[in-house]
């Protein structure tokens, strides 16, 4: 059974620095890979996907990479804004196509 | 592009009532999942349908949820009786299943289920 791990479960940083957000996963058999972003009382609004094939994604000032063989992907955050604020969740995509979730980083940017 | 539509997108009830949510999906996705997201977890999947056919139900409590999707597009996810442990954010998502942005999923606001 697939256990998805994130680490650490809640940070606090001021504006304008960079952070990285962890997540491991126990098999690595994955199809792909997809980080979240859930705003409290709010729904999830997908970031970045990344296929088994592929090493990482950008956009915009995020960018996710992935590291199957150690089970790995980090989730790189450029220079933080207050709005950053938000749970981030990894997602583990079966081949199935269903989501194995890790229980969410919580991130407060102070300005 | 409208998004995933689901209602409500509160409720509160007794324990041993039961309940339905109702859930949209957005336009053409051939596939549409149920998750449960306890407080303070990550989202947990309860069923996958695949149009009109069920894929994977495997983590559904079936003696007390069901779930169906008519014509393959709008779906419905029943408890009955519910118990406290089912509170929760019950989510749905879709996704298209082929072409350009295949894999990714979308999901609705939730809605939040509050049993006393």
């Amino acid at each position: 059974k697939q256990e998805v791990t994130q680490i650490p479960a809640a940070l606090s940083v001021p504006e304008g620095e960079n952070l990285v957000l962890n997540c491991s996963f126990t098999d690595s058999a994955i199809y792909n890979l997809q980080w979240f972003r859930q705003d409290p009382g709010k729904g999830l609004t997908s970031l970045l996907l990344i296929q088994s094939s592929q090493r990482e994604q950008t956009s915009g000032r995020l960018n996710a990479s992935l590291d199957k063989s150690s089970g790995r992907s980090t989730l790189y955050i450029a220079a933080s804004q207050p709005g950053d604020s938000a749970t981030y969740l990894c997602a583990v995509i079966d081949s199935g196509y269903a989501l194995n979730f890790g229980k969410g980083t919580s991130l407060l940017v102070t300005p | 592009e409208a998004g995933v539509a689901q209602s409500p997108r509160y409720k509160i009830i007794e324990k041993r009532q039961s309940v339905a949510f109702w859930c949209n999906p957005i336009s053409g996705h051939a596939t549409l999942y149920w998750y449960q997201q306890i407080l303070g977890q990550g989202p947990k999947l309860l069923i996958q349908f695949q149009n009109n056919g069920v894929v994977d139900d495997s983590q559904l409590p079936k003696d007390r949820f069901s779930a169906e999707r008519l014509k393959g597009v709008d779906s419905t996810l029943k408890i009955q009786p519910a118990k406290l442990e089912d509170s929760a954010v019950y989510l749905c998502a879709s996704r298209r299943g082929q072409g350009e942005g295949a894999d990714t999923q979308y999901f609705g606001p939730g809605t939040r289920l509050t049993v006393l």
